[in-house]
């Protein structure tokens, strides 16, 4: 079992630039979660999905942020334009679900926008 | 939505014990502990489920109050390698796959 996989680990971008975070979740795992931790912030919940559907993105911040997840073995966190205060780190988990499943969490990717 | 979680940080020697809180306003479907290391991802401890449960492993324990509105930590005879953020994540009886994390609690275990 390879884990929650996301890919960059880093990224540094400047402002305005166009950021893409990948994650593959665990095979058989039907929840997908994106969160993002700051100091300030602590884990925030952006969005969820079941079945490769969104369930639930009230937590996505703006409209520069999207999350797609074509298949049950990839999503994206895409934030188009990036700013400064998008710094943070991202964790995308998986789950079984039904609430009485642990969330596996990915490395997480670190985000710096300049 | 967002559990309370207290305190915000505890030093501890070797040997000491620590307790972790986590409240919620209403009646909660599930509550789940993480730990994270610096630096790293939140790795999952333990969940409860059932009012009244106790759970526990080793010497790190939780327990779920009757009203499944409050959860506590327990950590014994503190080891070095307890050290890190500790943070609880509940669901909710109305969405019980929408987690969300309490603000965390910084444990140092110091030699």
């Amino acid at each position: 079992d390879a884990g929650v996989i996301q890919s960059p680990r880093h990224e540094v971008t400047e402002m305005g630039q166009e950021v893409t975070l990948r994650c593959k979740p665990i095979s058989g795992h039907d929840y997908l979660f994106w969160y993002r931790q700051t100091m300030m912030r602590g884990l925030e919940l952006l969005i969820y999905f079941n079945n490769n559907v969104p369930i639930d993105d009230s937590g996505m911040p703006e409209d520069r942020f999207s999350a797609k997840m074509p298949n049950a073995s990839f999503s994206t966190l895409k934030i188009q334009p990036s700013e400064p205060r998008d710094s943070a780190v991202y964790f995308c988990a998986s789950s079984l679900g039904q609430g009485s499943s642990p969330l596996h969490f990915g490395n997480g990717t670190r985000l710096t926008v300049t | 939505q967002q559990p309370v979680q207290s305190p915000q940080a505890v030093i501890l020697r070797e040997g000491e014990d620590a307790v972790i809180n986590c409240s919620s306003s209403k009646a909660l479907y599930s509550v789940h502990w993480y730990r994270q290391k610096h630096g790293e991802a939140p790795v999952f401890l333990m969940i409860l489920l059932k009012g009244g449960e106790q759970k526990g492993h080793d010497k790190i324990s939780a327990s779920f109050n009757e009203k499944k509105q409050q959860s506590s930590l327990y950590l014994t005879a503190s080891q070095l390698s307890y050290s890190g953020t500790y943070f609880c994540g509940t669901a909710s009886m109305g969405n019980f796959n929408k987690f969300y994390f309490g603000s965390g609690t910084k444990l140092n275990v110091k030699p």
